[in-house]
């Protein structure tokens, strides 16, 4: 079975531009989380959907927002860029338990997003 | 905010030496998690533990979690250069969101 998928690989925006990442779980899962990680720091989370719904929310502000679609996939969307929003996107799949119970994630690749 | 702390922030130790992280979150957990990136990679689970006082075990590594369900320490045993990496613990919060600790880079010098 395929991972965890995500594209693009990789993507340059300019300052105010707005970006939408993807990301396809691995066949089963029905979770999906989306986080960002700078360099040289820990992910951070930034949502978490299962059943088309918005399950957690990490401390982003609003110009970050995210959808899951009926085959799970899901998308991410940044508004306005900043030049700090540059990071890798990691998306990850998983068994959803309960809200609340986060079971073991499956990462994908990431996208890396270069703001100029 | 809930924060979730690691030291080392960095290690280097000449393969065959033993190696610790430990991890304190500022919260309690209902689990932990630990996770491993390499280089330019993406976090790969290791293992997760649910319970006070849990211990584990996967070869060389042996995972702790705390009595008090803050803190947990990772200690591999006999490093190999195949362990190099960056370490994470992880866990959730009561609102649903999931926290990853500082991590802990490890160099292993053959």
């Amino acid at each position: 079975d395929a991972g965890v998928t995500q594209s693009p690989t990789h993507l340059i925006k300019t300052r105010g531009q707005h970006v939408t990442l993807r990301c396809s779980p691995i066949s089963g899962h029905k979770s999906v989380s989306w986080y960002q990680q700078v360099l040289g720091q820990g992910p951070q989370f930034i949502f978490q959907y299962y059943e088309k719904e918005e399950r957690g929310r990490g401390n982003f502000p609003d110009r970050f927002s995210a959808r899951q679609f009926p085959n799970y996939s899901s998308e991410l969307n940044v508004n306005a860029l900043l030049l700090g929003d540059s990071a890798l996107y990691l998306c990850a799949s998983s068994l959803y338990l309960r809200a609340g119970l986060f079971n073991e994630q499956f990462f994908g690749p990431g996208t890396r997003l270069t703001v100029l | 905010g809930q924060q979730v702390m690691q030291i080392p922030q960095y290690q280097h130790v000449q393969e065959g030496e033993d190696f610790t992280t430990y991890c304190n979150s500022s919260t309690t957990l209902s689990n932990i998690q630990w996770y491993k990136q390499r280089p330019g990679g993406h976090p790969v689970f290791l293992i997760q533990l649910v319970k006070s006082g849990e211990v584990k075990k996967q070869k060389r590594l042996t995972f702790q979690f705390g009595e008090a369900k803050k803190n947990s320490s990772l200690h591999i045993t006999a490093t190999q250069t195949t362990d190099v990496g960056t370490y994470f613990c992880a866990g959730p919060n009561t609102g649903n969101q999931f926290y990853f600790g500082t991590g802990t880079s490890l160099t292993v010098i053959p």
